[in-house]
């Protein structure tokens, strides 16, 4: 079975902090992505990425950045983390070619 | 980009087949059309999709009109477990400027 790991399931940050959301991927996918998701609004594609090093802008971008060093890991930066960023944080995975991704169980992050 | 209509609800006795409609009347000829669904409290898992032609796999079967305005996803005999919020998502773009457009699901709810 495929498996999407993300960090931590539950994070309770301070506003200001530089806050770091980790996802692993075992299956040799190419294509990573991390999204958010708020009630009302759906999911939101922040960042995704289709290579090492590569790494494209979502829709909601503004107050993130990411990180793939490695093919398996994907990380994403709130560089400094405000009350506005409070959500539920999934990250997921796809082979090349085919977009059925896989998702993790989610980080619900809070901003107090 | 093309978006998709569901309801926001639907129910379902145990057992029977569950129908879930999509509308996606402004789908261009080239975009996939996927079901998710996501569990309370966990990430969304990937159903089903197809361009033109019916699809089925183990989890359900997916009926896409003629005219690709619309979509239907068939679970044969519903069970408590497929209690869940049901995304009908259009994939748009090409290359590397490919996504998922989501919206807010039908949450369908079995009953016993």
């Amino acid at each position: 079975d495929v498996k999407v790991t993300q960090s931590s399931r539950y994070l309770v940050k301070r506003t200001g902090e530089k806050v770091f959301l980790e996802c692993v991927q075992d299956m040799d996918h190419e294509n990573m992505f991390w999204y958010r998701q708020d009630p009302g609004l759906g999911l939101r594609l922040i960042y995704f990425s289709y290579d090492v090093k590569m790494k494209e802008k979502g829709d909601i971008p503004e107050g993130y950045s990411v990180s793939r060093e490695k093919k398996e890991r994907f990380s994403l930066i709130l560089e400094s983390a405000s009350t506005n960023q409070t959500s539920m944080y999934l990250c997921a995975s796809s082979q090349e070619g085919w977009w059925g991704a896989f998702f993790g169980q989610g980080t619900r992050l809070t901003v107090v | 980009d093309a978006k998709t209509t569901q309801p926001p609800s639907m129910d379902c006795a145990e057992g029977r087949a569950a129908n879930l409609p999509c509308n996606h009347s402004t789908i261009s000829g080239n975009e996939y059309v996927y079901w998710y669904r996501q569990i309370h409290s966990q990430g969304p898992q990937y159903i089903i999709h197809g361009l033109k032609n019916n699809e089925t796999n183990e989890m359900a079967s997916l009926i896409i009109t003629e005219d690709r305005k619309s979509s239907t996803l068939i679970l044969p005999h519903a069970t408590l477990r497929d209690t869940a919020v049901y995304y009908c998502i259009v994939r748009v773009g090409a290359g590397n400027n490919r996504k998922l457009i989501w919206g807010l699901g039908t949450s369908l709810a079995v009953n016993p």
